[in-house]
């Protein structure tokens, strides 16, 4: 199975700050790596898929880059909403195995 | 607009059965995979479970082959995950998430529902 990992566990930002979240694969997934946002007793929000392209009505503020193991999803001016945890995961094969998370929260 | 709603969770006792409802609307329901993915409190995310959009095709994760199915039935529009022999390390909010296929035909998730929640205790 391929292991996902993410960096940091956790962070505490400011309005209005830059974030950016790292996430690692045990092998290399080409760019079939998939953000969600989840808070807290809501189901997970589809944010990136393909590794940089935004799903739907997601606003541009979030932008996610890599390919092959190393990836990053960027979130460009924090904002109240955005305060949440944040998931990878790959779908290049089965099973789908997700990151541990990065909680981000207010400094 | 897609709509996924999750139903047959509660309390069971370790070693019963349950079976999971999620029920799909807004979107050509037999023409995409579906997946169950479930997160135990306090924990991230765990894939469970797929189906193909007729049903031929079907993989577990590794924690729940043997003991759960995952089926579909396209006259409903609906997908079921049948959950046996559980155990306490079976609770969890499960939930349905619906496929998309991106440019090169691979399958990511687009929409998830709201969940339901399985208690396993005595």
């Amino acid at each position: 199975d391929i292991q996902m990992t993410q960096s940091p566990s956790s962070l505490s930002a400011s309005v209005g700050d830059r974030v950016t979240i790292t996430c690692r694969a045990s092998q290399g997934i080409s760019n079939y790596l998939a953000w969600f946002q989840q808070k807290p007793g809501k189901a997970p929000k589809p944010l990136i898929y393909a590794a940089s392209s935004l799903q739907n009505g997601v606003p541009s503020k979030f932008s996610g880059s890599g390919s092959g193991t190393d990836f990053t999803l960027t979130i460009s001016s924090l904002q109240p909403e955005d305060f949440a945890t944040y998931y990878c995961q790959q779908y290049i094969n089965y099973p789908f195995t997700f990151g541990p998370g990065t909680k981000v929260d207010i400094k | 607009q897609v709509q996924l709603v999750e139903s047959g969770g509660g309390v069971v006792q370790p070693g019963r059965s349950l079976r999971l409802s999620c029920a799909a609307s807004g979107f050509t329901f037999s023409t995409y995979g579906m997946h169950w993915v479930r997160q135990a409190p306090g924990k991230g995310l765990e894939w469970v479970a797929v189906v193909s959009y007729d049903g031929s095709n079907k993989y577990y994760a590794d924690s729940v082959k043997g003991r759960f199915i995952i089926s579909r039935d396209n006259s409903k529009n609906t997908v079921y995950l049948q959950v046996s022999s559980l155990r306490s390390e079976d609770t969890a909010v499960y939930y349905c998430a619906k496929e998309e296929y991106d440019s090169d035909g691979y399958r990511f998730f687009d929409y998830w529902g709201q969940g339901t929640l399985v208690t396993v205790s005595s």
